[in-house]
């Protein structure tokens, strides 16, 4: 089990708006910054957001973050095909003293 | 352009040991930390080891504490991991990521290698 909880998958129509939520504790998410990372299939993970809501230079800005308290959230708006992924949510967790990853979530654009 | 290359993956018997190396280019290699995070076929991402641009501060997950050593040779712009007393589960895809500052710990990763296989299996 990994210490972030994400959904396994989530699934929506093109053009549509998704959101994958990330549960954690006050020892990671409630405490230190959420990024999240987008890895397409076969292919290495990208930085996605940032200090829970920072968009890299060259990140769509369909793709938005927020945080509340031990939650953190990812929406992606105006779906796209190529936007089929695996999403995943990370922070520093101060009692492991180490980065912590969400399980991940397959995004399914119908 | 900032580039990452690891290199040194492959098969080994549970129990041995390998190095991975992870070649920098296009950045001031020693003003950034850098990490390991590993991919098990078919699961999610796992954090590894984390390093500071200096060298002088490192970190581990518990799963490879003990049995894995970070290091890095600024002067070659290559950031390696020793790998020893290897087991099956830590057959992965092993990528290395730059960080956005010098400290090593709390920020992100970007960018990331392609990733090298380690298969850990008789």
């Amino acid at each position: 089990q990994s210490v972030l909880t994400q959904p396994p998958s989530v699934s929506e129509a093109p053009r549509q708006r998704v959101t994958i939520s990330c549960s954690g504790s006050s020892s990671n998410i409630g405490n230190n910054a959420v990024n999240w990372y987008q890895q397409l299939p076969g292919k290495a993970p990208k930085l996605l957001i940032y200090y829970d809501d920072l968009l890299p230079s060259g990140v769509s800005d369909r793709f938005s973050g927020s945080k509340s308290g031990t939650s953190a959230s990812l929406a992606i708006s105006g779906l796209q095909s190529e936007d089929e992924a695996d999403y995943y949510c990370a922070a520093w967790d101060d009692s492991l003293n180490g980065q912590v990853f969400g399980g991940g979530t397959k995004l399914t654009v119908l | 352009e900032v580039q990452l290359v690891e290199s040194g993956g492959g098969l080994v018997q549970p129990g041995g040991s390998l190095r991975l190396s992870c070649a920098a280019s296009g950045f001031t290699f020693s003003s950034y930390a850098m990490s390991w995070v590993r991919q098990a076929p078919g699961k999610g991402l796992e954090w590894v080891s984390a390093i500071s641009g200096s060298g002088g501060s490192t970190y581990y997950a518990d799963s490879v504490k003990g049995r894995f050593t970070i290091s890095r040779d600024n002067s070659k712009n290559t950031l390696y991991l020793q790998m020893n007393s290897l087991r099956a589960e830590d057959t992965a895809v092993y990528y290395c990521a730059k960080g956005p500052s010098a400290v090593a710990g709390a920020d992100w990763f970007d960018p990331w290698g392609q990733g090298t296989l380690v298969t850990v299996s008789s």
